[in-house]
């Protein structure tokens, strides 16, 4: 079974720095997908940003990054330029390339405090 | 367009009870996935549908079930509540997958806080 692990339950950032949330996985599968969701107090999960397994690429969303190390079976994320918007809880999530819809497997979270 | 929409966004039960709730997906999207986030146990998969027809299922007992209508919105079932089906209830939805090989993400609502006394 596949599972998924941030081991950071907290992190911190000042305003305006960079941060990096980290994300561990462990699956047998070649085909797969990784996720970074956002949830902020509200409630709503939010897509952060996602990277298919089979593109060595790493993904990029305008402040956010990964850095997908796929032998090593991780996937960070880096946030530049803080933003107090920023803080929220943070998943990583993983999908299997066989299921073709549902089934996201969460990590724990990270909850991410921005300090003006 | 509109997100994916839940209701109610509260509820309050007692144990032995039964409970329905209720997600609409953004129009056009035809799977849905409902997840239980409880902050010991964390974001667990209960089911996802898709045209109507359960496409998966996690690890939760009979108890939990689920629906889908041929508009595509959904509702789950939660029946004899214990203590313990305390939780935010997330429902997600996404555009259906080309083949196997997709990234389509899912949306999520903004989920159904169940309390059970």
């Amino acid at each position: 079974a596949q599972t998924v692990t941030q081991s950071q339950p907290e992190m911190s950032v000042q305003e305006a720095e960079t941060v990096t949330l980290s994300c561990t996985y462990d699956t047998s599968e070649s085909d797969y997908y990784l996720f970074w969701y956002k949830q902020p107090p509200s409630r709503q999960m939010i897509l952060v940003i996602r990277q298919e397994a089979y593109k060595q690429q790493n993904a990029t969303e305008n402040r956010f990054s990964v850095n997908f190390q796929k032998a090593a079976k991780s996937f960070s994320l880096k946030i530049s330029d803080s933003q107090l918007g920023d803080a929220a809880m943070y998943f990583c999530a993983y999908r299997s390339g066989l299921d073709q819809g549902g089934k996201l497997i969460f990590g724990q979270g990270t909850e991410l405090s921005v300090k003006p | 367009k509109a997100g994916v929409t839940q209701t109610p966004r509260y509820l309050i039960k007692t144990r032995g009870q039964q409970v329905t709730l209720s997600c609409s997906p953004i129009s056009g999207h035809r799977s849905v996935s409902w997840y239980q986030q409880t902050p010991g146990q964390g974001l667990q998969f209960l089911f996802e549908y898709f045209s109507e027809t359960q496409r998966n299922k996690g690890n939760f007992p009979g108890r939990f079930s689920g629906r889908q209508f041929s508009n595509s919105r959904s509702e789950m079932n939660v029946s004899t509540l214990e203590l313990g089906d305390s939780a935010l209830y997330l429902c997600a939805s996404s555009l259906p997958g080309q083949g196997a090989r997709s990234n389509q993400p899912q949306h999520f609502g903004d989920g159904t806080r169940l309390s059970i006394l």
